[in-house]
């Protein structure tokens, strides 16, 4: 039984450049999360996407960031035209569903993005 | 609004001494609080969650947590430090309006936990 899968692990671009950063949630999961780390910080919330739908986005940058939770296959954060600031962590979590028993967020290992 | 405060950046312990990782916390509605272990390079890993039930949460790895409404902390606590429990440790909070639909997660900002020889 997979865990949260995230690929890839590491992410190098130039600036200028586009990101896309994939998660494939555990098996049953229809509810995904992305948060961003910087280094010597907690996790940060950005999105909360359900399938086809964006439920929260109140974390999200206004400008270059997107995500996206097709109904077949990962779910995407794509940042365009990345800059140094972006370099961070980047990590997805997947629950279940919502209420109290089924918000559990269970995290994948992270794509560490690089911006050269 | 919720939010959460993490006492200690860095705490050192010798190996076969106790633990404790301060948490305090604030939120409008009734809490579901976690403690999340993150290891060098690698994802988080859910250590224990409180959600409503027993106050005192036995977690893995022999760690365990203790709610107290009255102090709003959730410290986290083992009795004896093992070497393979130097990671960073974050609190985590999420609230649950009327509504019933979760909150995203709120994170402590860590504690780098070092245990020594």
């Amino acid at each position: 039984n997979a865990g949260v899968m995230q690929n890839p692990r590491h992410l190098v671009r130039r600036r200028g450049q586009e990101a896309r950063l994939r998660c494939s949630p555990m098996k049953g999961h229809s509810h995904v999360y992305w948060y961003r780390q910087l280094p010597e910080e907690g996790l940060k919330f950005m999105v909360y996407l359900q399938k086809e739908n964006i439920i929260d986005e109140s974390g999200m940058p206004k400008e270059r960031f997107s995500a996206e939770f097709p109904k077949e296959g990962p779910s995407i954060l794509r940042i365009q035209q990345v800059v140094r600031g972006d370099s961070a962590a980047y990590f997805c979590a997947s629950s279940q569903g919502q209420g109290v028993a089924k918000n559990i967020q269970y995290f994948g290992a992270g794509t560490r993005l690089s911006v050269l | 609004a919720q939010s959460v405060t993490q006492l200690d950046s860095h705490v050192s312990v010798s190996e076969g001494t106790p633990v404790l990782l301060r948490c305090n916390y604030s939120s409008s509605y009734s809490p579901s609080l976690f403690w999340y272990v993150q290891h060098p390079n690698k994802g988080l890993q859910l250590l224990l969650k409180y959600t409503s039930a027993a106050t005192l949460v036995k977690g893995i790895n022999g760690f365990e947590a203790e709610f107290k409404k009255s102090e709003t902390s959730f410290h986290l606590t083992k009795p004896s430090a093992h070497m393979s429990d130097a990671a960073e440790y974050f609190c985590v909070v999420s609230d649950y309006p009327p509504s019933g639909s979760a909150r995203q997660l709120t994170f402590g900002s860590g504690t780098q936990l070092t245990v020594l020889p």
